[in-house]
């Protein structure tokens, strides 16, 4: 299957800090990217849509400018955690996928801790 | 929401078969069912799915009632390495649509 991978793999920051996540889809073009966020012991929950080239688009209850997130190519998605709180800590996982592909394929997750 | 309803967690022996159930009574005519699995700290991975056919790969087999309300995975020979959260979710075809997790099943494979 498809390979996406993520960067970094596990960051630490401070509070009130900005962090950016790197999803990257590598040996195919990823018309379409997710972002998702688990808690421990929760399910994934879905943050939000973006396709190369346009906004993204939010699920209920995510705040689109504390979470910035950028589609500028067909390989590259990021995620900008702005002004991170200690609740904003959580595993965050992205995942690809490409027009007229059924299947999403899925990051490594990026375990992100403020303190 | 998630459109499925799963056992919270399951045991199952080495080397037996494990039969994950899922029921999905309100799946629409073009949804599929798909399943992936969560091994712990790792991102979800794909097993299979399904339109309306038992289907069978590597991995796992999916059976799916004739009503289409609820299905069952198969992992015919458990090992220690199948110890997961296995999802099972609805979905019309498309990769530009989100996949939506329920709770899961949480397997416990046992030596």
């Amino acid at each position: 299957g498809a390979v996406v991978s993520q960067h970094p793999s596990r960051v630490i920051c401070k509070s009130g800090t900005s962090v950016k996540i790197e999803c990257r889809s590598l040996d195919f073009q990823a018309t379409t990217m997710f972002w998702y966020r688990q808690f421990p012991k929760q399910s994934l929950m879905l943050m939000a849509t973006s396709n190369e080239g346009s906004k993204a688009t939010y699920e209920q209850g995510v705040e689109k400018d504390k979470f910035l997130i950028n589609h500028a190519s067909l390989t590259l998605s990021t995620l900008t955690v702005t002004s991170a709180h200690p609740e904003d800590s959580s595993f965050y996982i992205c995942s690809a996928s490409f027009q007229g592909l059924n299947e999403q394929f899925f990051g490594p997750g990026t375990r992100l801790t403020v303190l | 929401d998630a459109k499925t309803t799963q056992p919270t967690s399951m045991d199952c022996a080495e080397g037996r078969a494990a039969n994950l159930p899922c029921n999905h009574s309100t799946i629409s005519g073009n949804e599929y069912v798909y399943w992936y699995r969560q091994i712990h700290s790792q991102g979800p991975q794909y097993i299979i799915h399904g339109l309306k056919n038992n289907e069978t790969n590597e991995m796992a087999s999916l059976i799916i009632t004739e009503d289409r309300k609820s299905s069952t995975l198969i992992l015919p020979h458990a090992t220690l390495r199948d110890t997961a959260v296995y999802y099972c979710i609805v979905r019309v075809w498309g990769g530009n649509t989100p996949l939506v997790f329920g709770k899961g099943t949480r397997l416990s494979v046992i030596a």
